[in-house]
């Protein structure tokens, strides 16, 4: 079992619709990230908070929305999602104490955009 | 910016075997950081060993070894005695030379390595 919880396991959705991942970690590491992975590709990151404040976003179109509510906790607003965003989505978490320490992930949302 | 190459999309290795996943990097920082994660079909990835730039030593995690060169910027990952459960894609990756306000890192990541264990 992981140490990061990812919910939904598998989310199919249409294009109009809208839903959200979650990802909990009760590590207490204060870095969260997401990340999307295509089929046989590496992960690309998406979004970085440390510390609850967005610090990174990897030009993500804005139909991806993060929320980080407190810092055992990081959600992915869907919406108005295109067949090219069908992908695992992958949610990690990282001490935030020095930047050797290794991130720690989930095992990922399948999701799938009909 | 930095870099890292594996050449090996795919890697066969009999059960009880040892195997070499190679990843070579390319960076102009004086300081660094190499991950390897092996991600099982399932999904999840699985941190397995970490090399600093500044470690004389080889890391060793069980039957994990990194084999570090950094002369020729490689960090092979050796693993003893091969299992089937060892049957996983394998990523090396390499943390970016600036820490993010509040804490965490950015991992540039390779393209992977398939590795399939027989019997």
């Amino acid at each position: 079992d992981t140490e990061v919880t990812q919910t939904p396991k598998h989310l199919v959705m249409g294009m109009t619709n809208k839903k959200s991942l979650k990802c909990e970690q009760h590590m207490g590491h204060r870095a969260m990230y997401w990340y999307k992975q295509k089929a046989k590709k590496p992960p690309e990151l998406m979004f970085v908070y440390s510390y609850e404040k967005l610090s990174i976003n990897e030009s993500v179109p804005s139909r991806f929305s993060p929320e980080c509510p407190n810092s055992s906790l990081l959600n992915l607003h869907l919406h108005a999602l295109q067949p090219e965003d069908s992908a695992l989505y992958l949610c990690a978490s990282s001490p935030g104490q020095g930047e050797d320490q290794p991130q720690h992930f989930g095992d990922g949302t399948r999701l799938s955009i009909l | 910016a930095q870099k890292i190459t594996q050449t090996q999309p795919g890697m066969f290795v009999q059960e009880k075997e040892a195997v070499t996943l190679d990843c070579t990097y390319d960076t102009s920082d004086q300081s660094y950081g190499l991950f390897w994660y092996k991600q099982p079909s399932s999904g999840e990835m699985i941190f397995l060993i970490y090399q600093g730039s500044y470690d004389e030593q080889n890391a060793t995690e069980g039957r994990y070894s990194l084999n570090f060169q950094k002369a020729r910027k490689s960090a092979n990952l050796v693993i003893s005695a091969s299992q089937l459960g060892d049957s996983a894609m394998y990523f090396c990756a390499m943390r970016e030379d600036f820490i993010l306000t509040g804490g965490g890192n950015k991992l540039t990541f390779g393209t992977g390595t398939q590795l399939k264990v027989e019997l």
